[in-house]
């Protein structure tokens, strides 16, 4: 099982539409919490930072259940630009290393 | 420098060949990072430097791959005797400190034939 899951996707949604992603982590120590975002043969590039109190930024709301160990992000009225592979990845401390681990990606395409 | 350096960004080897990869991180930046990406996969951890210092390599794959940052700043991904299953992008990102400010390079990507 790997330690941070995510559905691959693709998710194919209309221009407007509210879309969701979920990601689900294995190790209960994990420190901190992102989503990023991947476009194609591109490199990853920091969305957003996720916090148990919930965060927004625009039309992204990204949210933390530590008790689940589940992270999510919604979008909000979807833009063509917004197509890319969202990343969910979390931060783990190991002798000193703040090392990210990341997810599979969900893919993510906004259709006209 | 403004971003991650990352060199070359192509690079195509044969079966057997030694490869080296590099990477010029932020100037100031302590923390430096390698991961591989194959396709259609997250980026996987290989190794982990602060300054100099080797802190992590519990990520390579086999004692084929190599990195080393001798200087505290470039840093470089060997790969010997190159296999097809080494192909995919090798990501480097830097940071000040800690887990925040995470910056990649735009990676080397790596094909073995």
């Amino acid at each position: 099982r790997k330690e941070v899951e995510q559905d691959p996707g693709p998710f194919n949604v209309p221009e407007g539409a509210t879309v969701a992603f979920n990601c689900t982590y294995s190790n209960s120590a994990s420190q901190s919490f992102f989503w990023y975002r991947q476009d194609c043969r591109k490199e990853p590039k920091l969305l957003m930072s996720v916090y148990s109190s919930g965060n927004e930024d625009g039309r992204f709301t990204a949210q933390l259940n530590r008790a689940s160990q589940y992270i999510s992000l919604l979008i909000r009225d979807s833009k063509l630009s917004d197509s890319a592979t969202y990343l969910c990845v979390v931060s783990e401390t190991t002798s000193g290393t703040y090392k990210y681990i990341f997810g599979t990606g969900t893919r993510l395409k906004v259709l006209a | 420098g403004a971003g991650v350096s990352q060199s070359p960004r192509y690079k195509v080897a044969k079966r057997g060949q030694d490869v080296a990869l590099r990477c010029d991180p932020i100037s100031g930046h302590v923390s430096l990072f390698w991961y591989q990406q194959a396709l259609g996969q997250g980026p996987e951890f290989l190794t982990y430097f602060q300054n100099e210092a080797q802190l992590d390599k519990s990520g390579l794959p086999s004692d084929r791959f190599f990195a080393e940052r001798p200087e505290g700043s470039v840093s470089t991904l060997k790969i010997q005797r190159t296999q097809q299953e080494d192909s995919a992008v090798y990501l480097c990102a830097s940071s000040r400190t800690g887990p925040y400010g995470y910056t990649f390079g735009s990676g080397t990507r790596l094909t073995v034939v």
